[in-house]
């Protein structure tokens, strides 16, 4: 079975300061990750995923990720934080073989500080 | 990317009643489709995974007669939560793979009174 774990519920960071999420997974086999971003009342949308390949993952509107095996990480950082990025960060794991289900971490709440 | 579309948004029902929430995958087929909960400031809790042309597989602690779902063709998976309560007030998300991706439907709050 597979875990998430997202360390920090609430993160608040000035504008145009570094946005740093965290996420640290468990599973029994080299995962699939994800980072969804959730507006209010809104279903989530992709910023990223890792799948195989480069480990260093670019998503849209300037976030990025890395997996990091040897720390089960696969944190979510972007330079200059932007108004527009508060929001709810999920980060989401599923097995590369199996089903196709996601597991999500408990989210973090991304503010940002004019 | 593709696109699911769930409806509807959101929807107020009395207790007793019972109401349907549809999530259609508009540009792709989907054989498998998933349903989530959604506690206010919590995560997503998966429901039950819905198979087209089978049964779906509930997740443990769902009640089945509750939240029937029926994916009946491609394109269309549909749960009803039957005779509501307020405790199932919720926003619930359906989704659907496409390769390695995971697409979302807007979600559905309902809230029962």
């Amino acid at each position: 079975a597979q875990s998430v774990t997202q360390l920090g519920s609430h993160v608040s960071v000035s504008e145009g300061a570094l946005v740093l999420l965290r996420c640290n997974y468990s599973s029994s086999v080299p995962p699939y990750l994800f980072w969804y971003v959730q507006y209010p009342n809104q279903g989530l949308q992709l910023l990223l995923k890792y799948t195989t390949g480069a480990t260093l993952v670019k998503g849209i509107n300037g976030f990025e990720a890395e997996f990091k095996k040897s720390e089960t990480s696969f944190h979510l950082t972007k330079p200059s934080a932007h108004m527009s990025d508060a929001a709810e960060y999920f980060c989401a794991v599923r097995l590369i073989f199996g089903n196709e289900k996601l597991t999500f971490g408990t989210g973090t709440r991304l503010t940002i500080i004019p | 990317g593709a696109v699911v579309s769930q409806h509807p948004s959101r929807v107020i029902c009395k207790s007793g009643t019972s109401v349907k929430i549809e999530c259609r995958s508009l540009d792709f087929q989907a054989t498998t489709m998933f349903w989530y909960r959604q506690f206010p400031k919590q995560s997503l809790m998966l429901m039950a995974t819905s198979n087209e042309g089978s049964k779906a597989t509930y997740e443990q602690g769902v009640e089945k007669d509750k939240f029937l779902i029926n994916h009946a063709s491609l394109t269309l998976s549909t749960l009803t939560v039957t005779s509501a309560h307020p405790e199932d007030s919720s926003f619930y998300i359906c989704s659907a793979t496409v390769n390695t991706e995971a697409f979302f439907g807007q979600g559905t709050r309902l809230t029962v009174v």
